[in-house]
């Protein structure tokens, strides 16, 4: 199993200002993914954060609003840009070392935007 | 795209009955993961189905995934103050190689002691 950490846990922040959120897990693994999950709504994949290369965006989900990182096999960023108060969510990310393979989520980190 | 509906929305249930959570997909499924998620936390893995009338168990809660791979269902016995919680399946579309995640609704489990 993946163990993931997330920081930061948790942030209020002011509109207009951005922020980073930083996903490590414990060991190496293929596929790295950005959730959000709005208040009392499901999870929505935001992208897959590939290692090397720019990240595969969801419909909807643009690269100047949700820039990411992915320098290494352990380690994704998350920047949540240009903050607007629909931006307050819960941000998780996952990974999972391939097809069928158990994708394992972080704790996640809630944001409110002010 | 694929759309998972789960049922019942919300479930109040009292300490120590059973109960069942049900997760349909519009399309065959090729891997269905069954989450929990505490309010405001991060979502812990319970379990993931791939065969068609596949059956797991974890202490008391089974999931099972039907032949034609398009419903699961997950069955808490003798449930606990600790089963509460918010449960998502999560679904794998069906095309090899793809392994994003496609999340149900939700059903939000209320135990009452």
């Amino acid at each position: 199993s993946a163990v993931i950490s997330q920081k930061p846990s948790r942030d209020i922040c002011q509109r207009g200002t951005s922020l980073t959120i930083q996903c490590q897990v414990d060991s190496q693994v293929t596929m790295m993914f950005w959730y959000r999950q709005q208040p009392g709504q499901s999870l929505t994949l935001i992208a897959t954060a590939n290692q090397g290369s720019e990240a595969t965006y969801e419909s909807g989900f643009v690269i100047d609003k949700f820039p990411i990182s992915r320098p290494n096999l352990t380690f994704s960023t998350l920047t949540v840009s240009n903050m607007s108060p629909e931006d307050s969510s819960i941000y998780l990310c996952s990974a999972g070392t391939g097809p069928f393979d158990t994708q394992y989520f972080g704790p996640g980190t809630r944001l409110t935007v002010l | 795209s694929q759309e998972l509906e789960q049922s019942p929305q919300s479930l109040i249930v009292q300490e120590g009955k059973n109960l069942t959570i049900n997760c349909t997909s519009s399309k065959t499924l090729y891997g269905l993961y069954w989450y929990k998620q505490k309010y405001g936390e991060g979502l812990i893995f319970l379990m993931m189905l791939q065969k068609g009338g596949e059956e797991k168990s974890h202490e008391k809660i089974t999931a099972k995934l039907d032949e034609k791979k398009q419903q699961s269902s997950l069955h808490i016995t003798a449930s606990q103050p600790s089963h509460a919680g918010i449960y998502l399946c999560g679904a794998v579309p069906f095309n090899f190689g793809n392994e994003k995640l496609t999340f149900g609704t939700g059903t939000r489990l209320t135990i009452i002691p």
